[in-house]
C-alpha cells in the first residue's frame, strides 16, 4: 500500500500568513494526488487535482507543487475562511490513501 | 445540479448488518467511478471501497470480505452492504464521484452516520 505521510498535523497561523502543508508518498507515484479542505460536519471539498491543478472552487491564494514523492499545498495569504482541516489523497493505486490531515487553526 | 445523497445509516449492534445507499442526480453513475469514504468521530478520512464504470470493485483491507459495493444503474444508485459490523466501523460515511483517475473525487455527498454499539 502507498502511505501518504502528511505534515504538520496541526498548524497555528494568523490571517495574512503564508502556510505550507506537505505530503510524502512512500513510493514514487504519478501525479494522481488531490488536496481537500474539510470543515467540521461537512463533506471534503476538492481544491487541487493532478497534484498541481487548481479547481474552480479554490481561491487563487492556493497553489500546489510536486517533486518526486513530495507533494505540497501552499496558501499564500490566509483568509478567515481558510481555517479548516486539509487532506491529501493518492488515487493512483488501491487502496486509495489519505494523509492524516492538517488542522489549520487561528493563532 | 450534480448531487449525491447518502442514506441508510443508523444504530446497529456489533455483528449486525446495514446497507447504505448513495443516489446520484445530474450525472450517470455508470460512466463514473464511485467511492465510499468514511470518517470515524474526530478522526481523518479513510477510503473504503470503489466501483468502476466497468463494474469492477476494490476494498480497503479493513473491510474486505465484510463490505460489498454494488450499483443499480436504473436507479442511479450505489450501495454499500456492510456486514459483521464492528465498533471501529462507526463513523460518517460519504460517497464520492470520480469522473476519471486524472481528476480525483470531485463531488461528495453530505454523508450518513453509522453507529455500531
Amino acid at each position: 500500500d502507498i502511505q501518504m505521510t502528511q505534515s504538520p498535523s496541526s498548524l497555528s497561523a494568523s490571517v495574512g500568513d503564508r502556510v505550507t502543508i506537505t505530503c510524502r508518498a512512500s513510493q514514487l507515484i504519478r501525479d494522481d494526488v488531490a488536496w481537500y479542505q474539510q470543515k467540521p460536519g461537512k463533506a471534503p471539498k476538492r481544491l487541487i487535482y493532478a497534484a498541481t491543478r487548481l479547481t474552480s472552487a479554490a481561491p487563487s491564494t492556493f497553489s500546489a507543487s510536486s517533486s518526486g514523492t513530495e507533494f505540497t499545498l501552499t496558501i499564500s495569504s490566509l483568509q478567515p475562511e481558510d481555517f479548516a482541516t486539509y487532506y491529501c489523497l493518492q488515487h493512483q493505486s488501491h487502496p486509495y490513501t489519505f494523509g492524516q490531515g492538517t488542522r489549520l487553526e487561528i493563532k | 445540479e450534480v448531487q449525491l445523497v447518502e442514506s441508510g445509516g443508523g444504530l446497529v449492534q456489533p455483528g449486525g448488518s446495514l446497507r447504505l445507499s448513495c443516489t446520484a442526480s445530474g450525472f450517470m453513475i455508470r460512466s463514473n467511478y464511485m467511492s465510499w469514504v468514511r470518517q470515524a468521530p474526530g478522526k481523518g478520512l479513510e477510503w473504503v471501497s470503489i466501483i468502476y464504470s466497468d463494474g469492477s470493485t476494490f476494498y480497503a483491507d479493513s473491510v474486505s470480505a465484510r463490505f460489498d459495493i454494488s450499483r443499480d444503474i436504473s436507479k442511479n444508485t450505489v450501495y454499500l452492504q456492510m456486514s459483521d459490523l464492528r465498533p471501529e466501523d462507526t463513523g460518517l460515511y460519504f460517497c464520492a464521484r470520480e469522473v476519471h483517475a486524472f481528476f480525483g473525487m470531485d463531488v461528495w455527498g453530505q454523508g450518513t452516520t453509522v453507529t455500531v454499539s
